[in-house]
């Protein structure tokens, strides 16, 4: 099994939906949950990260950890095109912070 | 511009020939990584560095090989023990949990 499953889809919706993306992992030492964001051709960059189990939102985006589950979302209100890319969860677990990748979901947004 | 810039972002490499890429940080950041992603592939940790003139290997540290000996830079070379090197290679740096990545640098072999 893999410590961080994710599924890579590709998902598409209409513009203005609400997108949820999920990520299941193995490893009870993971303590931080991230969320990037990855366009065609460029390097990710990290949209939000939670700290052991909760919420967090930041602006369209909400990003949930269940530890007791291990499982993980993110979630994308009133979706845009710009929205369009591969979403990448990561996890942290111990001293040297190295991060545990998911495979990413490819999410396309339609107008 | 605080960041972290890769060069080349695109690289060409001949069969049996070792190529060295550039990673350079303004972050101060101690942490600094080499990610390798394939298609379809999640990001995989080729090796790691915590601090100045120690680094570590990662989950596929085969074929590659790195330095640290400027807090600000951390070049990884790929040999030609590499056997399948076309990838898309990133590179980053770490405060905490926080990694912030680099544009990437596209190798091929030809």
């Amino acid at each position: 099994q893999k410590e961080v499953e994710q599924d890579p889809g590709p998902l598409s919706v209409p513009e203005g939906a609400i997108v949820s993306l999920n990520c299941t992992y193995s490893n009870s030492a993971f303590q931080y949950f991230m969320w990037y964001r990855q366009y065609s051709r460029k390097g990710p960059e990290l949209l939000m990260y939670t700290y052991s189990s909760g919420n967090k939102e930041d602006g369209r985006f909400t990003a949930q950890v269940d530890k007791s589950s291990k499982y993980i979302s993110l979630f994308i209100r009133d979706s845009q095109p710009s929205d369009s890319a591969t979403y990448l969860c990561a996890m942290v677990g111990g001293s040297n912070y190295k991060l545990t990748f998911g495979k990413g979901t490819l999410l396309t947004v339609n107008p | 511009d605080g960041g972290i810039t890769q060069s080349p972002k695109y690289l060409f490499r001949k069969e049996g020939q070792n190529v060295t890429l550039s990673c350079e940080q303004n972050l101060n950041h101690d942490a600094m990584y080499w990610y390798r992603q394939d298609p379809g592939q999640g990001l995989r940790l080729i090796y790691y560095s915590q601090i100045v003139n120690d680094f570590q290997k990662g989950d596929i540290a085969e074929g590659y090989s790195v330095s640290r000996e400027k807090k600000e830079s951390f070049p990884l070379t790929v040999t030609s023990a590499q056997k399948n090197p076309t990838a898309f290679y990133l590179c980053a740096s770490s405060i905490g949990p926080e990694a912030f990545f680099g544009q990437g640098t596209r190798l091929t072999v030809v």
